[in-house]
């Protein structure tokens, strides 16, 4: 079935290190890929997505670029901030998930200043 | 800015005791989802809905029950709490469409005693 695997946490930088969170997926089809953040005390919020092969998605500085041949879709950023400390879920959906998401298990990331 | 929306925030209460956690979404999105949320970050999606006068149970058995009368709300009850139903709960609604967004509350964080 249908799964994603994401890079194990917790993830500790000094600010303004570059980051990087692994994401792998295995599905049939062509899936969608999001990138969720989840700050301390509240729900999730869309970071970005990308709906088919080698597209981009970006937003705050983050990007991340869907890559069927390897199945992966990893999250960057250049430059983090202490801001940026959060729990990253990367998603996986599509019109075969009958609108539900697939998440992976969650990367805690902690920026120190 | 997603416009959904969980009451209670935070809810204390003993054991045996019947609650209902509120969703409300003012997006006209059909499809309405609950998931629980460990500790350890992991989501889990325990009730789904496409639309009015549907709902489904999703891929963790839950005690808790759900509606939908309406397609802006999305309760979800617990006939009689227990320790064990401690845990964080998340209300999310998406369009629909392939893509399959979706927008979440901002959760409620359940203490059963």
């Amino acid at each position: 079935g249908n799964s994603v695997t994401q890079m194990e946490g917790p993830v500790t930088l000094s600010e303004e290190a570059f980051l990087t969170i692994n994401c792998t997926y295995t599905a049939t089809g062509y899936p969608s890929l999001f990138w969720y953040v989840q700050y301390p005390g509240e729900g999730l919020q869309l970071l970005l997505k990308a709906t088919k092969a080698d597209d981009k998605g970006s937003n705050k500085g983050f990007e991340a670029t869907y890559r069927k041949e390897t199945t992966s879709f990893h999250l960057e950023k250049g430059s983090v901030q202490v801001s940026d400390s959060a729990v990253y879920f990367c998603a996986l959906g599509g019109y075969n998930q009958g609108g539900k998401l697939i998440f992976g298990q969650g990367t805690e990331l902690s920026v120190k200043p | 800015e997603a416009d959904i929306y969980q009451t209670p925030r935070y809810l204390v209460i003993g054991t045996g005791k019947k609650i209902t956690l509120e969703c409300s979404q003012t997006m006209g999105h059909d499809k309405m989802y609950w998931y629980q949320q460990d500790p350890g970050m992991e989501l889990h999606l325990i009730h789904y809905s496409y639309g009015v006068n549907s709902t489904e149970k999703g891929d963790l058995s839950s005690e808790s029950t759900v509606s939908r009368i309406r397609t802006e709300h999305f309760p979800l009850t617990l006939e009689s709490a227990r320790p064990s139903h401690t845990s964080q709960y998340l209300c999310a609604s998406s369009r629909g469409d392939g893509t399959d967004t979706q927008y979440f509350g901002p959760g409620t964080r359940l203490t059963v005693l």
